[in-house]
């Protein structure tokens, strides 16, 4: 098992520019996330989704979209890219239960610059 | 969502046991708490679930009183590898739509 993959480990965009941060588990979990995380500071969820076909957004959802049309993909989407969106990326899956948050597994991140 | 609170940073030397207390005042009666860890440039890990009295696995043990309003993670004779921002979450699958929300954590910091 690979478990949660994030690509690329790094990138640097310009202003103005747009990409898509791709996130794949292979653990069948239902739930997946995507979190920012500024330096020092602690995760904030941009967009979750509960299962493939559905997703919503979380504490900051501004400037991004995401998209869930496999059990597998959650990739995000960053459409004209702002300095205030230079952060590290992580990607994270989770199966849950309903009854309780079980263990969620996170990607390695993705180290976004915007100049 | 229960909120947390735990302290922004605590200092510790190898071989003691650091205690990291999370006050979550107003938890409702199906929600868990739940701790991760995380080292610098990594992803947050899993660390340690528990609803109620005392949990224990190889990396920690988990307090928490019969009230509920507040959990205690402990982590026996810590190395200077156990530096790390440690997260104190509390929540319901159903409620919190399993939304993971992470608040400040704690700085951990091991010196020699």
């Amino acid at each position: 098992n690979a478990g949660v993959t994030q690509t690329p480990k790094f990138r640097i965009l310009k202003i103005g520019q747009s990409m898509t941060l791709q996130c794949t588990q292979d653990m069948n979990h239902n739930y997946m996330y995507w979190y920012r995380q500024d330096p020092g500071m602690g995760l904030k969820l941009i967009y979750y989704s509960v299962g493939a076909g559905i997703t919503d957004k979380g504490e900051v959802p501004n400037g991004y979209n995401v998209s869930r049309s496999t059990t597998e993909d959650f990739p995000l989407r960053l459409e004209l890219a702002a300095p205030s969106q230079t952060s590290v990326y992580f990607c994270a899956s989770s199966y849950s239960l309903g009854v309780v948050d079980t263990e969620a597994f996170f990607g390695q991140g993705t180290r976004l610059t915007v100049v | 969502l229960a909120k947390t609170t735990q302290p922004i940073s605590m200092d510790s030397y190898e071989g003691q046991e650091v205690n990291i207390t999370c006050s979550h005042n107003n938890i409702a009666t199906n929600d868990y708490i739940t701790w991760y860890q995380q080292f610098p440039s990594q992803g947050p890990r899993f660390i340690i679930q528990g609803y109620k009295t005392k949990v224990t696995n190889e990396v920690a043990s988990l307090f928490i009183p019969a009230d509920r309003k507040s959990s205690t993670l402990s982590l026996p004779r810590v190395s200077l590898s156990d530096t790390a921002v440690y997260y104190c979450l509390v929540g319901d699958g159903w409620a919190a739509g399993n939304k993971l929300t992470f608040g400040g954590g704690t700085r951990v910091l091991v010196k020699p």
